[in-house]
This record gives structure tokens, sequence and C-alpha cells, in this order.
């Protein structure tokens, strides 16, 4: 089955620490994309990416960073700058006609 | 930025009441979609509309876009509990860009 699988599904960072979450597609989507979630705040859009090696900043792209230097990955490091990390962070894929399709996303958390 | 307003942020309902959530923008819209997250999940897409004064039906659930694509609402009819968890809009400003989410309406629903 085609789909988004972010990996892991839990994450514990330290202070100072940068860490990267993976995420892959096999729906030969050109677009992707990555949103953080906190309670009560929707969806915000952190980087997206339309095609392979390019990317763009979103509305709070501040403290994290994204390659795409193949189609089906689009991984997000957050940096030690990101000052308020916890957060539920979903990576998305779009193809013509649809809506986005998301992975099942990613807790992290600040330990 | 461009923002997005949804209404209400909670509704608790009696198990078969209706439910309707509304999501309003200051500029006309290129499309509007709607998604629905149930607790603990990841966003799940449930239909596009496109067309000034459009209405769409799945089941018990009604969408409807404004005639100036500016505005639109879902109803769900007869609520039972597997309706609950949030539901989202998400517009976009023009074709193929991105998308802006709403903050999301969480129904829950009292057997």
């Amino acid at each position: 089955d085609g789909g988004i699988t972010q990996s892991p599904k839990y994450l514990f960072r330290k202070e100072g620490q940068n860490v990267t979450l993976s995420c892959e597609q096999n729906l030969n989507h050109d677009a992707m994309y990555w949103y953080r979630q906190d309670p009560g705040q929707g969806l915000r859009l952190i980087y997206y990416s339309q095609i392979v090696n390019d990317f763009q900043k979103g509305d709070i792209a501040e403290g994290y960073s994204v390659s795409r230097e193949k189609k089906e990955s689009f991984p997000l490091t957050v940096t030690s700058a990101q000052k308020n990390p916890t957060a539920f962070y979903l990576c998305a894929s779009w193809g013509t006609g649809y809506g986005y399709t998301f992975g099942s996303g990613t807790r992290l958390t600040v330990v | 930025g461009q923002q997005v307003m949804q209404i209400p942020q909670y509704q608790h309902v009696q198990e078969g009441e209706d439910f309707t959530t509304y999501c309003n923008s200051s500029t006309t819209l290129s499309n509007i979609q709607w998604y629905k997250q149930r607790p603990g999940g990841h966003p799940v897409f449930l239909i596009q509309l496109v067309k000034s004064g459009e209405v769409k039906k799945q089941k018990r659930l009604t969408f409807q876009f404004g005639e100036a694509k500016k505005n639109s609402s879902l109803h769900i009819t007869a609520t039972q509990t597997t309706d609950v968890g949030t539901y989202f809009c998400a517009v976009s400003y023009n074709q193929g860009g991105k998308l802006i989410f709403g903050q999301g309406t969480e129904l829950s629903v009292k057997p």
C-alpha cells in the first residue's frame, strides 16, 4: 500500500541537541510538507518542498532545517536553536487532484 | 500572513444531535479542504470544494462552499460516537499553493 512513513513515533531530545525526524513516501508525490501541531493551535507549516533539491520556508521555519535530495524523502532537523520544540510533527505529501496524505506523526519531547 | 478563522473551537453534543463547524476567510479562496483527526491520530482528508456555492455530501456529512468563496461549513446530521475528533478546514489562495489550516473544531459526542 502507498503511504507516508514517519519515524520514530516518539522521540526524546535533551537540551542543546539536534534531532532529525524521518519522512518517507512511496506515493510518487512531488510536493511534501512538514507541519507542527500544538494543542489548540491547529497545524502550522514549517517547511515545504514542491520538487527535489528545492524547498521553501513556511510560517515557523526558525530553528528547523530540511533537505530534499530524493523525491521519496523529506527529513526535518530540529536544531538546538528551536526554543520550544516539544510538539507533534506531521509530514504530508500531495499529488494532483486530492488532498494531503499525512504520516502518523512524531511526538517530540524535550527532557 | 493570511489566516483562516474556524469556529467553534469545541462542540459537545448528545449522540443524535447535529453538528456544524464554520470556516471563514477575509480573502477569496481558490479551494478549501476538510480533514478529520481522531484523538491521537493524524489528519485524514475528507473532501475538497472548488466551485462557488458548491455542496457535497458524504453520507451524514454535508460540505458547503460559499458563493463568494470566502467561507465554508461542514454539517454532520445525527452525530454518532464514531464522529468524535477534530475537524479542520484547510484553505489555498491560489492553484497549487500551500494549505493553511484552521484552528480546528474538536467534537465530542456523549452516548
